[in-house]
């Protein structure tokens, strides 16, 4: 079954600071691609990159960075110097062989001044 | 350029009555989907569209119908709206260049209560 977990419910930190979202997916299909959105708290849904899995390069856009690692089904999203303007819930999602997306609960980052 | 527009933004049913839900884009993409965010959950999609004409079913579509009314609409109808609806639904849309899909983006969203 095609599944997206993200085990960290809630992490808070103070700013500044480097933080790790984990996102661990299951998949049977051999092709399949995963994304990552942020939910500030205004609720709307703001996409941040998406991955193909035959492509196993490391991305960095100024102070996002994503790990992505085939070997352990995982697709880890650091901040760097996280600011308070991070705060959000931040979902990793899978797209399935059908082409629908499948979410991972969500992760509440909270940055605290 | 608008994105992608929901209407309502807010909307208060009693169970049984019925409901439609308005999502417009304005990207010129052939794709566009309907989910609910229920608290501490991701999003489940309900309706999809692949292309102008055609519908499909996600993961919850029980209690939904959905019409493509051209490429620029999807709209979502609650026939006899259940408390077990009450959500937030987000319409999205997406392009397509085959073989690759590619990131959907997402309207402000509607909350739903049905008491």
């Amino acid at each position: 079954a095609q599944k997206v977990t993200q085990a960290q419910t809630e992490i808070s930190v103070v700013e500044k600071e480097d933080v790790t979202l984990d996102c661990v997916y299951e998949t049977r299909d051999t092709t399949y691609y995963l994304f990552w959105y942020k939910q500030p708290p205004s609720g709307e849904l703001v996409f941040l990159i998406r991955r193909n899995s035959f492509d196993e390069q490391n991305e960095i856009s100024g102070r996002y960075s994503w790990n992505f690692q085939k070997s352990t089904s995982s697709f880890n999203f650091t901040i760097t110097a996280s600011q308070v303007v991070d705060s959000a819930v931040y979902f990793c999602a899978l797209m399935d062989s059908n082409y629908q997306l499948i979410w991972g609960a969500g992760t509440k980052l909270i940055i605290k001044p | 350029n608008a994105g992608v527009t929901q209407t309502p933004k807010f909307q208060v049913l009693k169970t049984g009555q019925s409901m439609t839900l308005q999502c417009a884009q304005d990207m010129n993409h052939n794709s566009m989907y309907w989910y609910r965010q229920d608290p501490g959950m991701g999003l489940r999609l309900i309706y999809y569209s692949a292309s102008e004409g055609t519908t499909d079913k996600g993961e919850v579509p029980n209690g939904y119908n959905v019409s493509r009314l051209n490429k620029r609409e999807f709209s979502l109808r609650l026939e006899s709206a259940a408390p077990s609806q009450t959500s937030v639904y987000f319409c999205a849309s997406s392009e397509w260049v085959s073989p690759f899909p590619y990131e959907q983006y997402f309207g402000p969203g509607t909350r739903l209560t049905v008491t």
